[in-house]
């Protein structure tokens, strides 16, 4: 399969604990970018990395929140200190430099009791 | 940021009727997008629109994006029970690629 993977694919926490998410990209895509997507919404964009540099932050993303792309490759998303307001989706895309087309994965729905 | 209103929010239908669904924006769309999403699943795009005016279309899809590219709509033929799904049209809002999604529309095709 070379799709976009994501895991864990479903996360129940506690509210206060800390939670990290995995975002493998297709290999050869070079941009990267996280979204969040509650119940009866679109997608919410939260960040982009263009190789390891990330380029925008969302101001969705607290200071709870750090993304990381250290090698260009894979990246992770951190919730410290996890809220109730935090239960989504967390979904990643990839795409190709300067194209149009995004490539999302499965995503990664977090649950916080 | 821009505001992308999509209408109606959900739409059931019966199998080989058809439907249709619409985006629209007070500003002008550089782009538009068309992404479908099933339960437990991340957005499959479906087609990309540029040109004011401009038709394309997608088996039993059909895609059309206003002359002023302000506004789009999706028309579904025959629906079939794997057209269910909720359909999201999303925005470039930069060169970056970085999308701005409507809230989508839930379509229910039962059989």
């Amino acid at each position: 399969d070379t799709g976009v993977s994501q895991n864990p694919r479903h996360k129940i926490t506690k509210r206060g604990q800390n939670v990290t998410f995995r975002c493998d990209p297709i290999s050869e895509h070079n941009r990267l970018y996280w979204y969040r997507q509650t119940l009866g919404q679109g997608p919410e964009f939260l960040t982009y990395f263009q190789n390891e540099a990330q380029l925008e932050k969302s101001r969705l993303l607290s200071d709870r929140f750090s993304a990381e792309r250290p090698k260009g490759s894979f990246s992770t998303l951190e919730i410290q200190r996890t809220e109730q307001g935090d239960s989504a989706m967390y979904l990643c895309a990839s795409s190709l430099a300067g194209g149009r087309e995004q490539y999302f994965g499965p995503g990664t729905r977090l649950t916080v009791t | 940021t821009q505001l992308l209103e999509q209408s109606p929010q959900f739409l059931s239908i019966q199998e080989g009727e058809n439907l249709t669904v619409y985006c629209n924006s007070s500003s002008v769309f550089s782009s538009l997008q068309w992404y479908r999403q099933e339960p437990g699943e991340g957005p499959v795009l479906l087609v990309t629109v540029v040109t004011g005016g401009e038709v394309k279309k997608l088996k039993r899809l059909t895609f059309q994006f206003g002359d002023a590219r302000k506004d789009s709509s999706l028309h579904i033929t025959a629906a079939q029970p794997g057209d269910t799904g909720l359909y999201l049209c999303a925005s470039l809002t930069d060169s970056w690629g970085k999308l701005q999604f409507g809230a989508g529309t839930q379509v229910v095709v039962t059989p």
